[in-house]
């Protein structure tokens, strides 16, 4: 069975500009769940995907949003890009979600740095 | 909220030693514990869970019991190895959005 995709694994960009960031779930899983690691702050939550419908965010700005698609697979967006948004992104999947106590399925991330 | 606490790092140790990285966390109710471990420029793979009190997680030699007393869920390994060097998160899932210790950076010389 494939694992979590992740693409591109590294991105670099300017501020004020926007990005958008995909992960491909486990065959079968339908929640995708977003983080945002950086050495300051660990790893903190972005938002969950469930069947298309986000089902909880974190305590982000608005810049940061998502979506998924009918195949599961997800995206999310950053615009309007600030230096403080540089970090490795990551995605996980899971077959019930965030509500469930099945462990989560990492991806290796996407590594955005900006300018 | 949710939050959870561990050790400091690095942990520096020679192979065949003793590890243990120390997990406290605060939560409503009962949450499920995990740890992770990510090894350079990777994500986060599962290494153990445990879902209720007294419960003993383990896999690859490393072992955590869930203690609802101590709030706690220290990690455990008898005798490390050069493979071993990562990082180890401890998280919990108990209000559904997951929370995640700092990480702890292991280190194993030969």
């Amino acid at each position: 069975k494939a694992g979590v995709t992740q693409t591109p694994r590294y991105l670099i960009k300017t501020r004020g500009q926007q990005v958008t960031l995909s992960c491909s779930p486990i065959s079968g899983h339908r929640s995708v769940s977003w983080y945002q690691q950086t050495p300051g702050q660990g790893l903190q939550f972005l938002f969950e995907y469930f069947s298309e419908t986000q089902r909880n965010k974190g305590n982000f700005p608005g810049r940061f949003s998502g979506r998924q698609f009918s195949n599961s697979r997800s995206e999310m967006n950053v615009s309007t890009l600030e230096l403080g948004d540089s970090a490795l992104y990551l995605c996980a999947s899971s077959h019930r979600g965030l509500g469930d106590n099945s462990p989560l399925h990492f991806g290796n991330g996407t590594r955005l740095t900006v300018t | 909220g949710d939050s959870v606490t561990q050790m400091e790092g690095p942990v520096t140790l020679s192979e065949e030693a003793f590890l243990t990285i120390n997990c406290t966390y605060t939560a409503t109710g009962y949450p499920s514990l995990f740890w992770y471990v990510q090894y350079p420029g990777e994500g986060l793979q599962l290494l153990l869970k445990a879902t209720k009190a007294d419960d003993k997680g383990s896999n690859k030699g490393f072992e955590a019991t869930y203690r609802k007393e101590t709030t706690s869920f220290h990690l455990e390994k008898g005798s490390v190895q050069v493979s071993d060097s990562a990082v180890y998160f401890c998280s919990i899932r108990g209000s559904y959005i997951p929370t995640f210790g700092r990480g702890t950076s292991l280190i194993v010389h030969p």
